[in-house]
């Protein structure tokens, strides 16, 4: 069974172009996250929900929305792309933090979404 | 502000020790944790260590923890070829916001 899925996993489109990523975790989390990872596997949190609410959003900019129609689900929307948006972006999920136990706070990741904007 | 510095590189060869090491700059820190992914793949949780410890085992893996230099290190003893990745520390505040590092890359010689 997958923990935390993403589709599509590769994702090949022009600049200009909008386009959606989706998220979904089966682990009953309350927490979820969207991270860049960048050529050079540099790993940046872009936004973070919990209980469908934003929590942080990194200074990303307007072009990227985020939407959580439920705790299971997370998605990414991307307007106008642009060449630097290609990355892979991460999905990941975890247990609500500050709770005692490290375990709770384990982030589990996606296979990640690679994006390629020509 | 918040930061975590590791190396980027790291080779060894098969059957030796590996130290990855990394250092941190959030004093009120509760976890550290170490990540591994793997070509292709996402970010698996390897360990996590919290901050009132000072080592942490677990098979093959050894965890320390300085927290007086804000230092923390990842021991893999009788390194592997499956033990090549990218190796990520990571930093939480008991908060919504885990930071990684750049990620240290291990390459094992056969």
């Amino acid at each position: 069974d997958t923990a935390v899925s993403q589709t599509p996993k590769y994702l090949v489109t022009q600049m200009g172009n909008d386009k959606s990523i989706k998220c979904e975790q089966n682990l009953g989390h309350d927490t979820m996250y969207w991270y860049k990872q960048d050529s050079k596997k540099f790993l940046k949190i872009m936004f973070s929900y919990n209980n469908k609410e934003l929590i942080i959003n990194e200074t990303v900019p307007n072009r990227f929305s985020p939407k959580s129609p439920d705790k299971a689900h997370l998605n990414l929307h991307i307007n106008s792309l642009e060449l630097g948006d290609s990355a892979v972006y991460f999905c990941a999920s975890s247990q609500a933090p500050g709770l005692a136990g490290g375990r709770e706070e384990t982030q589990y990741f996606g296979p990640g979404t690679r994006l390629l904007v020509l | 502000g918040e930061d975590v510095e590791q190396s980027l590189f790291l080779s060894v060869r098969e059957g030796d020790s590996s130290v990855i090491n990394c250092t941190y700059t959030d004093s009120s820190s509760t976890y550290l944790y170490w990540y591994k992914q793997e070509p292709g793949a996402g970010l698996q949780l390897l360990t996590y260590i919290f901050s009132n410890m000072d080592m942490k085992q677990d098979q093959r893996l050894t965890v320390l923890l300085n927290k007086k230099d804000k230092h923390l290190s990842l021991r893999i003893a009788d390194t592997q070829t499956g033990d090549s990745a990218i190796y990520f520390c990571a930093e939480s505040t008991g908060g919504f916001k885990t930071i990684f590092g750049a990620g240290t890359r291990l390459f094992v010689k056969a």
